[in-house]
């Protein structure tokens, strides 16, 4: 299976606190997009990285992707309550010209 | 600005009914895609389309489901006759363009249920 896999599959923190969520994938890609979803509700667009690109900011979001160990990361910083959500990495690999969605990583942020 | 659109909700119906989903994407994006989301098997891609014509197919994943878009602004996924597997929630969502250079924009899902 091409899907991506994340890490972990879920996390519980609370207020303030820092939040870190990897995405592996096996082969190259062109990029990757990272995406939330809260509880019964569509999937939301958070960033897009190139494959060219190492890092990207947005806000209290930061996203590393290195293409040499075929992978990523989202980390969320001084995280909140209303951060509490499924997080998902997509990726679209090389050759193909659809997003291929990993298998998310579930945050709970806690007051 | 109104985003991706999906009707109904909620559907719960008997096995062998025939059901219909639809979508009405964010006026101006040339994509549709419809995706099937399940506990077991995760978000999967079922097909896409550009200018209202279907480019991938390959994730329908039997002769039961048909989608269809007769204009840019509405599609519909018909599946028929339903199986209690079929049970999903099935998203739409639309894009200005395709190969993961656009973000896509989803609606908030069509929640089925076969009994």
């Amino acid at each position: 299976s091409q899907q991506g896999e994340e890490d972990p599959q879920a996390l519980s923190i609370q207020e303030g606190e820092n939040a870190t969520m990897n995405c592996s994938y096996k082969t190259s890609i062109n990029n990757l997009q990272w995406y939330r979803q809260n509880s019964g509700r569509g999937l939301v667009h958070l960033i897009l990285i190139r494959s060219n690109e190492r890092e990207k900011h947005s806000g209290r979001l930061r996203v590393t992707l290195d293409t040499s160990k075929k992978s990523s990361s989202l980390l969320i910083t001084a995280s909140r309550a209303a951060d509490t959500a499924s997080y998902f990495c997509a990726t679209v690999f090389t050759g193909f010209q659809k997003l291929v969605f990993g298998t998310g990583t579930r945050l709970l942020v806690s007051p | 600005d109104a985003g991706v659109i999906q009707s109904p909700r909620h559907e719960v119906t008997e096995m062998g009914q025939e059901v219909t989903l639809r979508c009405k994407p964010i006026s101006g994006h040339d994509y549709l895609f419809w995706y099937r989301q399940t506990m077991m098997r995760g978000l999967e891609l079922l097909i896409y389309f550009n200018n209202n014509v279907p480019i991938d197919d390959s994730g329908m994943p039997e002769d039961r489901f048909s989608a269809k878009m007769p204009n840019a602004s509405f599609s519909t996924l018909k599946i028929q006759p339903s199986e209690p597997r079929d049970s999903a929630v099935y998203f739409c969502a639309s894009s200005p363009g395709t190969g993961g250079n656009q973000p896509q924009h989803f609606g908030d899902g069509t929640r089925l249920s076969i009994l």
